[in-house]
């Protein structure tokens, strides 16, 4: 069984701030660990994963995730938030079925 | 390569329609899979499937719902007898035959209203 929680249906920050976006999951095994990113009325994007190996992955448009084991998390983190950021992310986990499961997505606003 | 298709991008139906969604996956990719999302909410997966096959249905209402992959052609998800909380938006993503889990390539979804 596997079960994603995103904290916060909404996160606001300021142009230029962090950006921190919560995810916890829970896996019966090693999972597979994914950030998704949808922009208004289109589908979803990989942003990054992580499979095995280096914890702390890096993916596009400057977003980096790290995988800790001990706290079953996988938090999204991006240093410096642009306007063209914002918009709806999701975290998935797989792991011994190729169906993900989605958290319920935390919408991105980023303030001028 | 052109990526994950699906039409219709809109799709209206007076309650009591059928309503048919189709997706062509990304060339090479065997796998397909549909999700729904409702406002406000992830994604709720609804059926896996690859060529003639159905994989995994768990995710489907036990009525008025069917999805198909044939050999040719694209995929559909059909909706039989339409109501209004079958208004969604329907995602196909697809992926290509593996060993382990892989990344889902999505399609641009299909936004169904049903009236």
């Amino acid at each position: 069984a596997q079960s994603v929680t995103q904290l916060g249906s909404h996160v606001s920050v300021s142009e230029g701030a962090l950006v921190l976006l919560r995810c916890n999951y829970s896996s019966s095994v090693p999972p597979y660990l994914f950030w998704y990113v949808q922009y208004p009325n289109q589908g979803l994007q990989l942003l990054l994963k992580y499979t095995t190996g280096a914890t702390l992955v890096k993916g596009i448009n400057g977003f980096e995730a790290e995988f800790k084991k001990s706290e079953t998390s996988f938090h999204l983190t991006k240093p410096s938030a642009h306007m063209s950021d914002a918009a709806e992310y999701f975290c998935a986990v797989s792991g011994g079925s190729y169906i993900p499961t989605f958290g319920r997505g935390t919408s991105l606003i980023v303030h001028p | 390569n052109a990526g994950v298709m699906q039409n219709p991008r809109h799709l209206v139906r007076r309650r009591g329609q059928e309503a048919r969604l189709r997706c062509s996956p990304m060339k090479g990719h065997s796998h397909v899979y549909w999700y729904r999302q409702l406002p406000e909410e992830g994604l709720k997966f609804m059926v896996y499937l690859q060529k003639e096959n159905i994989i995994d249905e768990s995710g489907m209402p036990k009525e008025r719902f069917s999805a198909e992959f044939p050999k040719e052609g694209p995929s559909i998800l059909r909706i039989q007898q339409v109501v209004r909380g079958d208004s969604a938006a329907y995602f196909c993503a697809s992926s290509p035959p593996s060993e382990g889990d892989d990344e889902q390539f999505f399609g641009p979804g299909t936004r169904l209203t049903v009236l």
